[in-house]
Order: structure tokens, then sequence, then C-alpha cells
């Protein structure tokens, strides 16, 4: 069974460009969470995505977004980079979101680096 | 305001040497307290799943613990692969899918 798979792994980009991330959960998996891990802060929610809803929000500018389409797969968009958006994107799918178990499978990650 | 605290920030243990990492959490209603392990340059991998005070879980050399106010995760003669960045998480009081993470403990087990 393919786990959840993460595009690109690594990236660089500089101050105000902007960047696509996307995931693929594992097949049959309808939630889709994203989270920003970075030394500083740790592990932050960004956003919970079922069935191409948004259910859940962190507490993240409107600089970040995300989408889900009906294949479940998954995408997040930072505009306007900043310095500190500096981290590791990581996606987690789960059958039915965290709510049950808290068995979320999380994939590598993207690491971004803005210059 | 929900809060999740981990102890120590890193533990280095010989190879035998058990030892407890902490996790102390404040919530609005606890509905699960989980348990990942992390290691360096991969996404975390859920190990347990803790809903009430007295409930423990075991895996391998890993037994988690939950009272009222905090978990423990014990390691009993640990190996080295056992290293690795350990995390906690309480779901949010009424954000059911968004988890609220620890810091992490950082295990290092020399042989």
């Amino acid at each position: 069974k393919a786990g959840v798979t993460q595009t690109p792994r690594y990236l660089i980009k500089t101050r105000g460009q902007q960047v696509t991330l996307s995931c693929s959960p594992i097949s049959g998996h309808r939630s889709v969470s994203w989270y920003q891990q970075t030394p500083g802060q740790g592990l932050q929610f960004l956003f919970e995505y079922f069935s191409e809803t948004q259910r859940n929000k962190g507490n993240f500018p409107g600089r970040f977004s995300g989408r889900q389409f009906s294949n479940s797969r998954s995408e997040m968009n930072v505009s306007t980079l900043e310095l500190g958006d500096s981290a590791l994107y990581l996606c987690a799918s789960s059958l039915a979101g965290q709510g049950g178990t808290g068995e979320l499978f999380f994939g590598e990650g993207s690491r971004l680096t803005v210059l | 305001e929900d809060q999740v605290t981990q102890s120590p920030e890193a533990l280095r243990l010989q190879e035998g040497e058990s030892s407890s990492l902490n996790c102390s959490y404040t919530v609005s209603g606890l509905r699960g307290l989980f348990w990942y392990r992390q290691d360096p340059g991969k996404g975390p991998e859920f190990l347990f799943t803790l809903y009430s005070a007295g409930e423990e879980k075991e895996k391998e050399r890993l037994k988690a613990t939950l009272t009222k106010k905090e978990s423990f995760l014990h390691i009993t003669a640990p190996k080295p692969e056992d290293s690795a960045t350990y995390l906690c998480a309480v779901p949010h009081y009424n954000q059911g899918g968004k988890l609220i993470f620890g810091q992490g403990t950082e295990l290092s087990v020399k042989p």
C-alpha cells in the first residue's frame, strides 16, 4: 500500500514568490491535513480538508491556502513568500480525519527554503 | 488555551538504559492523546492513542501511560534504533481535526 506522497521534496524560492505544494494521500483516505514544522515552533496545524471542503483551519495568515480535489489529492499554496516561511511542510492523510484514533499518516514533507 | 509541553528536550541514553519521556497537557476536555515518532528527514509515524487516565499501551520496548495531566512514554532497554524525536499531541478542544503537538523529545541511544 503506497504511503502519502508529497512533491516536490525540496525547493528554494525567493521572497515575494509563491509556491504550490502537492500531496497525494493513501488510497481511500478522504482527509488531508497540512502542518508546518520549524525548529522554533515545532509542528503547527495549517488546515484540514475532507471531501473537498476545508473542515478546520489553523492560525496562519491568508497567504496560506489550500484545496482538495475530488480524488482526495490536495495542494497548498503560499503567496508572497517571506523568509519566515522556510520550513518543512508536512501532509497527513487519514480515513475520516483525526477525530477517531489520532492515527495520521504523514508524508516525508516538502522542505521549503526562502532566500 | 490548549497546550502541550514535553520534557526533556533532549535525552541521551546508553543502550539498555531505561528512561521515560514526559508530555504534560492543558486542554478543555481531553479527547485523546497521541504519540508519534519522527526520524530525521521523515514525517512523524503514529505510535499510540490513549483516551483515559490509567490507560496503557505497549509496543516492543515502548509503553505509553496517561494520567489526568500528563502522559509518559517509557522506554525499556532501548536500542540505537530507538533514536528519534518523540512527539505527543492532543486534538484541539473544538476543532477535532487539528492536532496540537508538543515540541518533542530528541532521544539518542548510544551503543
